[in-house]
């Protein structure tokens, strides 16, 4: 069964960087589309991007200027950075699996999800 | 990139079928069949529901079905029942983005 977990720190200071690393157990990560969502509080989802294994990465244009996703399958583990946060950052991160039904499908969806981790931007 | 558009709430008695819709466009849910549907519990991570329009996940009660016409498409729920209280959301491929969310639509069941 894959599992995936979050791990970073709930609290970042305005201007700071974020950074989240997901862990993934049970799976290779070998042709999948491995992805960070968020969630503010009472609000809905919003993609962040993805890194596909082999080095493709993919960011929602809406926050590209300010985020980094990177991988490192020796560990099973991705990453991501975001910098300059402010108030508006402060939300769940969700790393996510993204699985597509054939080789290069331009489209995929998200069948295995890390539990959240809250992330806090205040002073 | 706009997101796609659902109801803000639905709600149904038990044993009723409710529908929740999911608007987009012809860059994304009238031009492609990568159409996904989650079901959020509060305080819970996501679950895949359907996939691809109308395939549902191993798992998934039959009671969740998909399917699509034109820019918009559909999640119905038959045989409501008081577990299938949550917020519900789409997600569709672009051609402008690999991933764009729907709003989100919260279920409640009367």
């Amino acid at each position: 069964q894959v599992q995936l977990q979050e791990s970073g720190p709930g609290l970042v200071r305005p201007s700071e960087t974020l950074s989240l690393t997901c862990t993934v157990s049970g799976g290779s990560m070998r042709g999948y589309y491995w992805s960070w969502i968020r969630q503010p509080p009472g609000k809905g989802l919003e993609w962040i991007g993805y890194i596909y294994y082999g080095g493709t990465i993919n960011y929602n244009p809406s926050l590209k200027r300010r985020v980094t996703i990177s991988g490192d399958t020796s560990k099973n583990q991705f990453s991501l950075m975001v910098d300059s946060v402010t108030a508006a950052d402060t939300a769940v991160y969700y790393c996510a699996r993204g699985t597509a039904s054939y080789n290069y499908a331009p489209g995929h969806y998200f069948d295995y999800w890390g539990q959240g981790a809250l992330v806090t931007v205040s002073s | 990139q706009s997101a796609l558009t659902q109801p803000a709430s639905v709600s149904g008695s038990p044993g009723q079928s409710i529908t929740i819709s999911c608007t987009g466009t012809s860059s994304d849910i009238g031009g492609y069949n990568y159409v996904s549907w989650y079901q959020q519990h509060p305080g819970k991570a996501p679950k895949l529901m359907i996939y691809e329009v109308s395939n549902r996940p191993s798992g998934v009660s039959n009671r969740f079905s998909g399917s699509k016409s034109g820019n918009t498409a559909s999640l119905t729920i038959s045989g409501l029942q008081a577990e299938d209280e949550a917020d519900y959301y789409c997600i569709s491929y672009s051609s402008n983005t690999p991933s764009v969310f729907g709003t989100g639509t919260q279920v409640t069941v009367l």
